[in-house]
């Protein structure tokens, strides 16, 4: 069964500081890749997703994420962080077949 | 636009008790999930169901119930609940492949089993 480890359970930054948060995975073949964002008191919600093509994929709010297959890791980065990105982060990944299987996810906190 | 539509938001009930989550969705997707939320566990399916009439087990599925007569509802039940059924629900849909390349939560329904 594939797994999905999140390094980082929290994550303390100030404002303007750079971010990257830790995502791999277990399972050898095709994957697709998510993060998902839970912002305080509301549902999760797409943040971007890697399926195929260039492995640098941009998302919302600035977010952008490196998938590189030998290493099985899509982490999460943000140059530059903002107050309002304090939320709860998710990675996921599926292959054929298979759920969704997400990580424990990372609480990031950013103080202003 | 209302989307998904979790009920009741917050509920508190005792061990042993039969609980109903609700879960209802406006967009007619296909596939909707049951997602369990706990700390250092991440999210874990519990449920899912590909349409009307068609449901499976995911990760996690003891001790839960799921029926989907409609393609709008998707209500879970906890037969019998136990303390360690305490935790944040999350319902999803999903309107590509069963894999759920793309969700669409709802708001949660926080349980708490005393």
């Amino acid at each position: 069964a594939q797994s999905v480890s999140q390094h980082n359970h929290h994550v303390i930054l100030s404002e303007a500081a750079s971010l990257e948060l830790g995502c791999n995975y277990s399972y050898g073949g095709t994957v697709n890749l998510f993060w998902y964002v839970q912002y305080p008191g509301q549902h999760l919600q797409l943040l971007l997703k890697y399926f195929s093509g260039d492995p640098l994929v941009k998302g919302i709010k600035g977010f952008e994420a490196e998938f590189i297959k030998s290493k099985f890791s899509f982490n999460l980065r943000k140059p530059s962080v903002q107050w309002s990105d304090t939320a709860e982060y998710f990675c996921a990944v599926n292959n054929a077949g298979n759920m969704l299987t997400f990580g424990g996810g990372t609480r990031l906190m950013v103080k202003p | 636009d209302a989307g998904i539509t979790q009920s009741p938001r917050y509920k508190i009930t005792e061990t042993g008790r039969q609980v109903t989550l609700m879960c209802h969705q406006t967009w007619s997707h296909s596939y909707m999930f049951w997602y369990r939320q706990d700390l250092g566990h991440g999210l874990r399916l519990i449920y899912y169901s590909a349409a009307a009439d068609i449901t499976d087990k995911g990760e996690v599925p003891d001790g839960y119930v799921v029926s989907r007569s409609k393609t709008e509802n998707f209500p879970l039940t906890l037969e019998s609940a136990t303390r360690s059924q305490t935790s944040v629900y999350f319902c999803a849909s999903s309107e590509g492949s069963i894999t759920g390349e793309k969700l669409f939560f709802g708001s949660g329904t926080q349980l708490s089993v005393l």
